[in-house]
């Protein structure tokens, strides 16, 4: 079964410092895709990244920046100079494609991590 | 891109009626919406998965009939709940999942979500 821990539920840093948030997954496929979204106060959630799981390379965006681990089944999040606007609930995420269900994938959410950036 | 809404944002209901909640894509047609309830401080839980032309697939423990998901086009699902009481206020998210190469198949956009709050 699919599972997707982030063991910090909360975190708080002073501004412009760097961040990183966990993410850890359990599956049984060798393909699937990890996503990460950040719900700010207002509720939306943002779509930031999906990584499929043939594909190990790191990514940068801008501040953002996603460390796949195959090896240690982790997805982590770093945000660099951190900001106020930076401030959200993060949701990391898995979803595994499979024949019987090919567009129905259903994304299993982790438990959040809610970032707070002090000014 | 990848634009999804929902209306009402917020609605407050006497114990008792029933609330329609709509999702729409925006700029891309969605051949698959999926339903999420989120209480406060805690993720995200599917409820149901709809594909438009075709009954709603439910999540074990969510009441089809109480919970009434139709996806009569490409680019709108709608989620009424029925006979609505206290324990059924939260906080309801959609998502789409984009149909076509442009936008990759398999990610989700959100809604804005709706919280419904039940007297």
């Amino acid at each position: 079964a699919q599972k997707v821990t982030q063991a910090q539920t909360e975190i708080s840093v002073v501004e412009k410092e760097d961040v990183t948030l966990d993410c850890v997954y359990e599956t049984r496929d060798t393909t699937y895709y990890l996503f990460w979204y950040k719900q700010p106060p207002s509720g939306e959630l943002v779509f930031l990244i999906r990584r499929n799981s043939f594909d190990e390379q790191n990514e940068i965006s801008g501040r953002y920046s996603w460390n796949f681990q195959k090896s240690t089944s982790s997805f982590n999040f770093t945000i660099t100079a951190s900001q106020v606007v930076d401030s959200a609930v993060y949701f990391c995420a898995l979803s595994e494609p499979h024949i019987s269900n090919f567009g129905n994938e259903k994304l299993t959410f982790g438990t959040g991590t809610r970032l707070t950036i002090i000014p | 891109g990848a634009v999804v809404s929902q209306h009402p944002s917020r609605v407050i209901c006497k114990s008792g009626t029933s609330v329609k909640i709509e999702c729409r894509s925006l700029d891309f047609q969605a051949t698959t919406m999926f339903w999420y309830r989120q209480f406060p401080k805690q993720s995200l839980m599917l409820m149901a998965t709809s594909n438009e032309g075709s009954k709603a697939t439910y999540e074990q423990g969510v009441e089809k009939d109480k919970f009434l998901i139709n996806h009569a086009s490409l680019t709108l699902s709608t989620l009424t709940v029925t006979s609505a009481h206290p324990e059924d206020s939260s906080f309801y998210i959609c998502s789409a999942r984009a149909a076509g190469v442009n936008l990759g198949t398999d990610t989700q956009y959100f809604g804005p979500g709706t919280r419904l709050t039940v007297l």
